[in-house]
């Protein structure tokens, strides 16, 4: 599996737009990109899942470029709510194998009033 | 529809003893995955079950080990409890070839 690298921590403030860079040079051809959120005590929770250009939902976007080897969340006005740890993984997408989760250090936003 | 549910919530052993975690995953996942969650060591995979078998598996002692029923609940047990061992540990479900992963709140297990 792909090893992702990510910052440690980010800062920001609320109404702002934060973008959290994702590096994965190994990645695969068969490889999807996917983030997830982790509040503090609890399970992670599923952002977004993209392969290549750009996905969008209602929580955030994720950018792709053409060679895959990095990948940026998007979250777009940031709230207080949204302090957390943001995690990003790669890994093949529909096979039988990615009931099985690699997850790095992830990223700790912090989100300043 | 209800999400994932772990119980218990909170736990503390004595070292040497052993542990029972439950998890009854979201209705419709056949897909069980286990995690343990440390300051230290992140999150870690333990291992994955889908329709009762282990198709996957992390790289922890053989003192961690699960099952999965044919209701897809899924329990795992850890004998010879260690410090170390506390953790927070997680369940995620799965539906076959989704690739969203739902977790469970996690059990919070204590060692003393």
């Amino acid at each position: 599996l792909a090893k992702t690298t990510q910052p440690i921590s980010m800062d920001s403030y609320e109404g702002q737009e934060v973008n959290i860079t994702c590096s994965h040079n190994n990645i695969a051809t068969n490889d999807y990109i996917t983030w997830y959120q982790q509040f503090p005590s609890q399970g992670p929770r599923f952002i977004i899942q993209g392969y290549k250009t750009k996905v969008t939902n209602e929580v955030a976007s994720l950018f792709i470029p053409a060679d895959r080897k990095s990948s940026t969340l998007s979250l777009p006005r940031v709230s207080l709510s949204d302090t957390a740890v943001y995690y990003c993984l790669v890994g093949d997408r529909g096979s039988s194998n990615t009931g099985k989760l690699i997850f790095g250090q992830g990223t700790t936003l912090q989100v300043k009033p | 529809k209800a999400g994932v549910t772990q119980t218990p919530r909170y736990l503390i052993k004595t070292r040497g003893q052993q542990v029972t975690l439950s998890c009854s995953p979201i209705s419709g996942h056949r897909s069980v995955s286990w995690y343990q969650q440390t300051p230290g060591q992140g999150l870690q995979f333990l291992f994955e079950y889908f329709s009762e078998t282990q198709r996957n598996k992390g790289n922890f002692p053989g003192r961690f080990s699960g099952r999965q029923f044919s209701n897809s609940r899924s329990e795992m047990n850890v004998s010879t409890l260690e410090l170390g061992d506390s953790a927070l540990y997680l369940c995620a479900s799965r539906r076959q070839e989704n690739p969203e992963a739902f977790f469970g709140q996690g059990t919070r297990l204590t060692v003393v």
